[in-house]
């Protein structure tokens, strides 16, 4: 089946420790983006990139790193920069336009321990 | 307005009856609106992508409207059933492509 892989469900980070959230996709999209969830707030974009190779800063780029080295993946680094990293991270991709629908993973949890 | 709003924030519905609910957006710049359902446990799944003013779309007894010169879109669901509860999400893009989300409005549907 065709989709978008996040890996691992669940993931937990020691002050100071950079962390890699992976996000896979088969769906031959050349958009994906990465999005932060926290209570009560709807997602807010970390990073995308439209095309391998290319990505852009979201509103909320501070604190995380990524790459597009192949078009089915678009893995996110948090590193200890991000002082608040705690939340809910979404994957997801499209067509590249803002006319068609985005397709979402399950997500990572993020813990601090 | 500024920012994609959502009202209610949630809403409990009698299992049959019908509801709406709202997204207010920024008009200027509007490149198209999107709603999203969001199950508990799974993954935010896409119902509509409208562009036009005026335009109307429907998937089985979910609907929803646009008005991009006042900036606001309801989604209407009728006759619910349980398996309509979740959170419905709307985003509005721009023509970068970026998504800009509403914090949601959550649904539940009592049996």
């Amino acid at each position: 089946d065709g989709g978008i892989t996040q890996s691992p469900k669940y993931l937990f980070r020691k002050e100071g420790q950079n962390v890699t959230l992976s996000c896979e996709q088969n769906l031959n999209h050349d958009a994906m983006y990465w999005y932060r969830q926290d209570p009560g707030q709807g997602l807010r974009l970390i990073y995308y990139s439209q095309i391998v190779n290319d990505f852009q800063k979201g509103d909320i780029a501070e604190g995380y790193s990524v790459s597009r080295e192949k078009k089915e993946s678009f893995p996110l680094t948090v590193t200890s920069a991000q002082k608040n990293p705690t939340a809910f991270y979404l994957c997801a991709s499209s067509i590249a336009t803002g006319r068609q629908p985005q397709h979402f993973g399950d997500g990572t949890r993020l813990s601090i321990l | 307005i500024l920012n994609v709003e959502q009202s209610p924030q949630s809403l409990h519905v009698q299992e049959g009856d019908s509801t709406n609910f709202t997204c207010s957006f920024p008009s200027s710049n509007f490149y198209a609106l999107h709603w999203y359902r969001w199950e508990t446990a799974k993954s935010p799944e896409a119902l509509f992508v409208m562009t036009l003013n005026g335009d109307e779309k429907k998937k089985g007894r979910i609907s929803a409207t646009l008005n991009t010169k006042e900036g606001y879109s309801y989604l209407y669901i009728k006759g619910s059933q349980p398996e309509d509860s979740a959170t419905y999400l709307c985003a509005r893009s721009s023509n970068d492509y970026k998504l800009s989300f509403g914090a949601g409005t959550t649904v539940t549907v009592r049996a």
